[in-house]
C-alpha cells in the first residue's frame, strides 16, 4: 500500500515569514494529494489539493508544488500569521479512477511566533 | 446530511469492556475510512470501504478491531476486549468517488478513554 512519510514533524517560525513542509509516497499510481488543516481540538479540513496533471497550484498564501518523478509534494505558507499555526497533515490517493484509498503522512505541528 | 457525523462524541470504558463506534457519512459518499489519532500524534489509517468492493482492512492493529458498512452507508467501528493502549480519538472520514472531487470530509471523531 501506499506509505506518506512527511517532514518536518515540527516547525516553529517567526510571524511573516514563509514555512515549507514536505512529504513523500511511494506509489507511483497515487494522483490526488490533499493537505489539511487541524487546529486544536478539532477535526482536519482541506486546505488546498494538487493532482497530478498540475506542478503548482496557488490559493492566496498557499501554495503546493509536485514532483511526480521524484515523488514529492509541499506545502509553502508564506507571510505566515498566528492563526497558521496548527497540525498539517499531508496524504496521497489514487482518487481520480482508481481506490480512494487515502494515506497520512503523520502531521506537522506548526508554531507561528507572534 | 449536512456533515460526517460520528457517535459518541466521548466514551470512557473499562478495560476489557467491548465498544461500537459509529459514523454516518455524508450522503452519497462511497468511500468511508476510519482513522485513529493518539494524542499529539498523527492519523493512523485503520480500514477503508469503497462502494462495494471488499473493504481494504490492512491497517487494523489487532483481531479485535473489526468494522462494518451496512448497505454501504452507515459504519461501525467495533474494539472488543479494549485496552488502555486503544485510547484515541477515532475518526472517521466519507468521500465521493463521482467525479474530480475527492476531498475526504472528516467527522467530530469520538475521543475513546479506557481506564
Amino acid at each position: 500500500g501506499e506509505n506518506v512519510e512527511q517532514h518536518p514533524s515540527t516547525l516553529s517560525v517567526q510571524e511573516g515569514d514563509s514555512a515549507v513542509i514536505k512529504c513523500t509516497y511511494s506509489d507511483s499510481a497515487s494522483n490526488y494529494f490533499p493537505w489539511y488543516k487541524q487546529e486544536l481540538g478539532k477535526r482536519p479540513q482541506l486546505i488546498i489539493d494538487i493532482r497530478s496533471n498540475v506542478g503548482e497550484k496557488k490559493d492566496q498564501r498557499i501554495a503546493v508544488t509536485l514532483n511526480k518523478t521524484a515523488k514529492h509534494f509541499s506545502l509553502h505558507i508564506t507571510e505566515t500569521q498566528p492563526e497558521d499555526s496548527a497540525v498539517y497533515f499531508c496524504a496521497a490517493s489514487k482518487g481520480m479512477g482508481g481506490n480512494n484509498d487515502m494515506r497520512f503522512g503523520a502531521g506537522t505541528r506548526l508554531t507561528v511566533k507572534p | 446530511g449536512a456533515g460526517v457525523s460520528q457517535s459518541p462524541s466521548n466514551k470512557v470504558t473499562e478495560k476489557g469492556k467491548d465498544v461500537e463506534l459509529r459514523c454516518d457519512p455524508i450522503s452519497g459518499h462511497t468511500a468511508l475510512y476510519w482513522y485513529r489519532q493518539s494524542l499529539g500524534q498523527g492519523l493512523e489509517f485503520l480500514i477503508y470501504f469503497q462502494g462495494n468492493s471488499a473493504p481494504d482492512k490492512s491497517g487494523l492493529p489487532s483481531d479485535r478491531f473489526s468494522a462494518e458498512r451496512t448497505g454501504g452507508s452507515v459504519s461501525t467501528l467495533t474494539i472488543q476486549r479494549t485496552q488502555q493502549e486503544d485510547s484515541a480519538v477515532y475518526l472517521c472520514a466519507s468521500s465521493s468517488r463521482q467525479g474530480m472531487n475527492t476531498e475526504a470530509f472528516f467527522g467530530q471523531g469520538t475521543r475513546l478513554t479506557v481506564v
